[in-house]
C-alpha cells in the first residue's frame, strides 16, 4: 500500500524557516518524481515544488522561487522541503504528492494527509 | 503560465441528475507528439487530499466509478458525472501538467440538491 507521512509543520514567524518532511513506502520512491502541492484555508489547490526522481531536476512556483528548497534523499524514501523567509501568505495545509507514472511530473495518483503550516507572530 | 478557469464555481444538482464542469485552458494542453491531453481531474472532500479521478482529459483512474466521464481537447475540457449520488458532494478540480508551472483550476464546489 502506497503511503506518503508528512511531518515538520507547525507555527513559524515571518521570516522564519521550517523543514517538512515527506516519508514515502508502497512504492519505489527512486522511480518517480514528487511534489509539493499546498492549499491556503478554505482556497483552492496550488502547486509549489516538484523534483525528479533522481533529484536532479528541480521546480519552483513563482511564489516561492528563492526562498524554499525541495530536495530528496532516496536511500531514506523520504522528500524534503527547506521553507525560509516564511511569510503570512505561505499559511497553507502542504501536501506532498507522487507521480502516477515514471518520467512524468505534474500528474498525482498519491498524495499525503497533509501538513499544517502557519506563518504568524 | 496556463490559466485553468473553471466554470460555474458552485453548482447544486439533484440526486440521480447529471453534472456537468467546465474547464478551460489559457493555452493548448494538447502535446502533438503524442497527441495526448495533458489534463486531469481531482476530486477532494473536505479534511481530505484529493483524489485523482480522470487523466490524459478522459482516462478514469483505477477504481473510479464508470459514472465520471472526461471529454475535451486542446483548451475546453468538461467532466461529467452521470448520474449524481450523494456521495459524489465535494470540490472538483482540473489541471494541466503539460509544464511547470503545474496549474490548478479555481474549484468547483458540487452539492446535492
Amino acid at each position: 500500500e502506497v503511503q506518503l507521512l508528512e511531518s515538520g509543520g507547525g507555527l513559524a514567524q515571518p521570516g522564519g524557516s521550517l523543514r517538512l518532511s515527506c516519508v514515502a513506502s508502497g512504492f519505489t520512491f527512486s522511480n518517480y518524481a514528487t511534489s509539493w502541492v499546498r492549499q491556503a484555508p478554505g482556497r483552492g489547490l496550488e502547486w509549489v515544488s516538484g523534483i525528479g526522481d533522481s533529484g536532479d531536476t528541480t521546480y519552483y512556483a513563482d511564489s516561492v522561487k528563492g526562498r524554499f528548497t525541495i530536495s530528496r534523499d532516496n536511500s531514506k524514501n523520504t522528500l524534503y522541503l527547506q521553507m525560509n523567509s516564511l511569510r503570512a501568505e505561505d499559511t497553507a495545509i502542504y501536501y506532498c504528492a507522487k507521480s502516477r507514472e515514471e518520467q512524468l511530473g505534474g500528474l498525482y495518483d498519491y498524495w499525503g494527509q497533509g501538513n499544517l503550516v502557519t506563518v504568524s507572530s | 503560465d496556463i490559466v485553468m478557469t473553471q466554470s460555474p464555481d458552485s453548482l447544486a444538482v439533484s440526486l440521480g441528475e447529471r453534472a456537468t464542469i467546465n474547464c478551460k485552458s489559457s493555452q493548448s494542453v494538447l502535446y502533438s507528439s503524442n497527441s495526448k491531453n495533458y489534463l486531469a481531474w481531482y476530486q477532494q472532500k473536505p479534511g481530505q487530499p484529493p483524489k485523482l479521478l480522470i487523466y490524459w482529459a478522459s482516462t478514469r483512474e483505477s477504481g473510479v466509478p464508470d459514472r465520471f466521464g472526461g471529454s475535451g481537447s486542446g483548451t475546453d475540457f468538461t467532466l461529467t458525472i452521470s448520474s449524481l449520488q450523494a456521495e459524489d458532494a465535494a470540490v472538483y478540480y482540473c489541471q494541466q501538467y503539460y509544464t511547470t508551472p503545474y496549474t490548478f483550476g479555481q474549484g468547483t464546489k458540487l452539492e446535492i440538491k
